[in-house]
């Protein structure tokens, strides 16, 4: 079955302006998650998403947003990028806790 | 709350050689262990998990990992490495009622011929 899908693979931003990144779950699971990876922090959690409805967010401003779709697909959106939003961003979809997450080969956004 | 702890950034070796990647964890509940790698430009490939019985649970490219919960480890063995288990590795928790994963800063697995 197909994997996780995130596209863009790659993005490059000037600061202010805002973007949105698309996430494809495996079909039929109905959680999906966010993530921002830099070499700094790791991997941080930004938020979950089930059944169209925000589950859990992490300790992330409110400039970063997310939405789930009726067929699961995800977005998420940063507005008013500053340099410190560069990193990696994956996307997780799960079937249910205790199942582990398939991730997508994330989009690398860069902000300059 | 929970966390991961995972003891070594880096870990070289040579080819053929064993490896152990370390994780300790804190939780005050019963939990749900995971390790995960990480290829260059991709995204994280889920290696194993452990939610109960055995604790000797086997996973995908030869890998393995002992749950202790006296310790609270959750050690990632392989017996023989080769070059393309070159990697960064990730030991993640989730705890009861948590559907939200913690994980570690991640260990770079670097395989030397």
């Amino acid at each position: 079955k197909a994997g996780v899908t995130q596209t863009p693979r790659y993005l490059i931003k000037t600061r202010g302006q805002q973007v949105t990144l698309s996430c494809s779950p495996i079909s039929g699971h109905r959680s999906v998650s966010w993530y921002q990876q830099t070499p700094g922090q790791g991997l941080q959690f930004l938020f979950e998403y089930f059944s169209e409805t925000q589950r859990n967010k992490g300790n992330f401003p409110g400039r970063f947003s997310g939405r789930q779709f009726s067929n699961s697909r995800s977005e998420m959106n940063v507005s008013t990028l500053e340099l410190g939003d560069s990193a990696l961003y994956l996307c997780a979809s799960s079937s249910g806790q205790s199942y582990g997450y398939t991730f997508g080969s994330g989009t690398r956004l860069t902000v300059v | 709350a929970q966390s991961v702890t995972q003891l070594d950034s880096q870990v070289p070796v040579f080819e053929e050689a064993p490896v152990e990647l370390r994780c300790n964890y804190s939780s005050s509940v019963s939990v749900y262990l995971f390790w995960y790698v990480q290829y260059p430009n991709q995204g994280l490939q889920l290696l194993l998990k452990y939610l109960s019985g055995s604790t000797l649970v086997k996973g995908i490219n030869g890998f393995e990992a002992e749950f202790n919960k006296s310790q609270t480890s959750f050690h990632l063995r392989k017996p023989s490495v080769h070059i393309s288990d070159t990697a960064e590795y990730f030991c993640a928790v989730e705890s009861g009622g948590s559907y939200i994963p913690t994980f570690g800063r991640g260990t770079s697995l670097i395989v030397h011929p």
